[in-house]
């Protein structure tokens, strides 16, 4: 069974670019979840995807967007970057109606 | 925003000694999980108790959940210096939004 799995590990980008990271989903599991962990802090939603459709969103403004596609996988696209948007991000995957979710060893995005 | 708040923010234990956390909330949940951190890589689920429970077991980790006072608590026994790592408790209500509250940071000395 392979594990939940992102890349890149690390980025740099400077204010105002784009950025995508990808994550695949454990095997089997169909709903992935994108979270933001800044330094010091736990994790914060930003949304999940459930069978390729937003399953619903934390409070990150519409430059954080998503897509999952049919095999599971899914990208996290931050537009116009800023430098608050340097953290940790995650993403996990899991079964409905089983809570556990499988985290993936993150991507550190640096903004500068 | 974070719905949890953990306490305390910083635990330093020796090892063989227990680790209690402590895991505040404010709105009604149907589950509350821990999760571990090491060294800020990914999480690594622990132990999910629901709302109806009041206390569930995992090894050497111990649950406790107080919906009524909206806390919970999390005891590691018999702490090993394996157990160094960031500790958070997450809630999910009915809207897909898993919730984590800022984590205690538990450092266990040889």
């Amino acid at each position: 069974e392979t594990g939940v799995t992102q890349s890149p590990t690390h980025l740099i980008k400077t204010r105002g670019q784009q950025v995508t990271l990808r994550c695949s989903s454990q095997s089997g599991h169909n709903t992935v979840s994108w979270y933001q962990q800044a330094l010091g802090q736990g994790p914060q939603f930003i949304f999940q995807y459930y069978r390729e459709e937003e399953n619903g969103r934390g409070n990150f403004p519409p430059r954080f967007s998503g897509l999952q596609f049919p095999n599971y996988s899914s990208e996290l696209n931050v537009n116009a970057l800023e430098l608050d948007d340097s953290a940790l991000y995650l993403c996990a995957s899991s079964i409905p109606y089983y809570n556990e979710q499988f985290f993936g060893p993150g991507t550190r995005l640096t903004v500068l | 925003s974070q719905q949890g708040e953990e306490d305390p923010q910083a635990l330093s234990i020796q090892e063989g000694e227990n680790a209690t956390m402590n895991c505040s909330y404010k709105t009604s949940i149907n589950n509350l999980q821990w999760y571990r951190q090491n060294s800020g890589r990914g999480l690594v689920h622990l132990i999910l108790i629901r709302s109806n429970e009041r206390e569930k077991h995992s090894g050497r980790l111990r649950v406790t959940l107080d919906t009524s006072k909206k806390s919970s608590s999390l005891l590691i026994t018999a702490s090993r210096a394996a157990d160094t790592a960031s500790y958070f408790c997450a809630t999910d209500s009915n809207n897909n939004d898993m919730r984590f509250g800022a984590g205690t940071r538990l450092t266990v000395k040889p």
